[in-house]
């Protein structure tokens, strides 16, 4: 199994600014992915931070609104910019491996109120 | 595109009650199908993961079976407690997930 852990835990921001979350796992993972809770909603995945290259986003994502670093195997981040009162949301960073009987494993997420 | 729904949204249920959490896929072509356990304010955690090619997993109180043909997931819980009282989520696919809308679960002491 993998350790996620993530900071901030929570986090209240004002309207127009930006914040960024980390990811930190604690082995070498091939895939790291972010998704998205918006308050009584299921998860929606944002997008596949790759390593070394530039992240892959799902539709109604962009990188200008998203930006995703993955520097090595075990750390990602990710931006909200300019953010919004619509952009109030739990971001999770997941994790899985190659193999696709791998179990996919959350952390503990980041619960981010924009006011 | 796979869309995933869970019935019922919300359950409550007296303690010792064996119960079912219902998930349907529309796309049969699914890989693995994963059952998730979410407590208040917290992440999600992994409780059984299905490949493609099996049709049921075990662990402890837990059951959780696969029909492609039918499109459909079940949970089973057996012998409740209030301690299993969270949000179940189901989620399908291979390497990034799609995920229901999940079951609210109560258990009563």
């Amino acid at each position: 199994s993998a350790v996620i852990s993530q900071k901030p835990s929570r986090d209240i921001c004002q309207r127009g600014t930006s914040l960024t979350i980390q990811c930190q796992v604690d082995s070498q993972v091939t895939m790291m992915f972010w998704y998205r809770q918006q308050p009584g909603q299921s998860l929606t995945l944002i997008a596949t931070a790759n390593q070394g290259s530039e992240a892959t986003y799902e539709s109604g994502f962009v990188i200008d609104k998203f930006p995703i670093s993955r520097p090595n195997l075990t750390f990602s981040t990710l931006t909200v910019s300019n953010m919004s009162p619509e952009d109030s949301s739990i971001y999770l960073c997941s994790v899985g491996g190659l193999a696709v009987s791998d179990t996919q494993y959350f952390g503990p997420g980041t619960r981010l109120t924009v006011l | 595109k796979q869309e995933v729904t869970q019935i019922p949204a919300a359950l409550s249920v007296p303690e010792g009650e064996n119960l079912v959490l219902n998930c349907s896929f529309t796309d049969s072509a699914i890989y693995n199908l994963q059952w998730f356990r979410q407590d208040p304010g917290k992440g999600l955690t992994s409780l059984l993961l299905i490949q493609s090619s099996q049709r049921e997993q075990t662990s402890g109180r837990l059951n959780a079976s696969l029909d492609k043909s039918s499109g459909r997931s079940t949970l089973y819980i057996a012998a409740s407690q209030p301690g299993d009282s969270a949000t179940y989520l189901c989620a399908s696919g291979t390497y990034k997930y799609i995920f229901g809308t999940g079951t609210r679960l109560k258990v009563l002491a």
